[in-house]
């Protein structure tokens, strides 16, 4: 069964800063990669994904991601935060062709304005 | 207004008693999930369905129980055997349960044991 690594829990950063999201994977088969988000009061999102193709993906709010098939990784990144992007981030990953998806514990982000 | 409610959002219960809670979606989605969220912990797959008078446990299954007799709706019922069942219950959606399907999610319950 997969599973997935996420570091740094929380993280305090202020407006205008860069963020980096890591997020590492155990799976050696040909995986699907998801990046969920929960805005405080609000149902969890999704923010991006990749399953094929280039692997920097662009998704919402000016977010991006790239797939390292090397180092099992799948980091989110976004060059410039704002205080809307305080939520909580979730990377999730599952199999080609399961649709179980195991997600990591979560990463606490905190942008204060 | 398509999506996936869940209730009753707080959702209190003695030890040794049963509890369902529901979850209904109206976006003619054919798999539905059923996680459980800890501080910390991230989510963790319950059961899933992907068609009709259909399911399978996922990761922690034990002490859960589900139903789909209908497309619309997924109960979850944690019985009386879970042994730490407080916990945020979140029921989700996807348009076919292939694995690049985005999963759409409901607001959650918070389940209190007492």
């Amino acid at each position: 069964a997969q599973s997935v690594s996420q570091h740094n829990h929380h993280v305090i950063l202020s407006e205008a800063a860069s963020l980096e999201l890591g997020c590492n994977y155990s799976y050696g088969g040909t995986v699907n990669l998801f990046w969920y988000v929960q805005y405080p009061g609000q149902h969890l999102q999704l923010l991006l994904k990749y399953f094929s193709g280039d692997p920097l993906v662009k998704g919402i709010k000016g977010f991006e991601a790239e797939f390292i098939k090397s180092k099992f990784s799948f980091n989110l990144r976004k060059p410039s935060v704002q205080w809307s992007d305080t939520a909580e981030y979730f990377c999730a990953v599952n199999a080609h062709g399961n649709n179980r998806l195991a997600f990591g514990k979560g990463n606490q982000v905190v942008v204060i304005p | 207004d398509g999506g996936i409610t869940q209730s009753p959002k707080y959702l209190f219960r003695k030890e040794g008693q049963n509890v369902t809670l529901s979850c209904e979606q109206n976006l003619n989605h054919d798999a539905m999930y059923w996680y459980r969220q800890d501080p910390g912990q991230g989510l963790r797959l319950i059961y899933y369905s992907q068609i009709v008078n259909d399911f399978q446990k996922g990761d922690i299954a034990e002490g859960y129980s589900v139903s789909r007799e209908k497309k619309e709706s997924f109960p979850l019922t944690v019985t009386s055997a879970q042994k730490n069942p407080t916990a945020f219950y979140l029921c989700a959606s996807s348009i076919q349960g292939a694995s690049t399907d985005t999963q759409y999610f409901g607001p959650g319950t918070r389940l209190t044991v007492l």
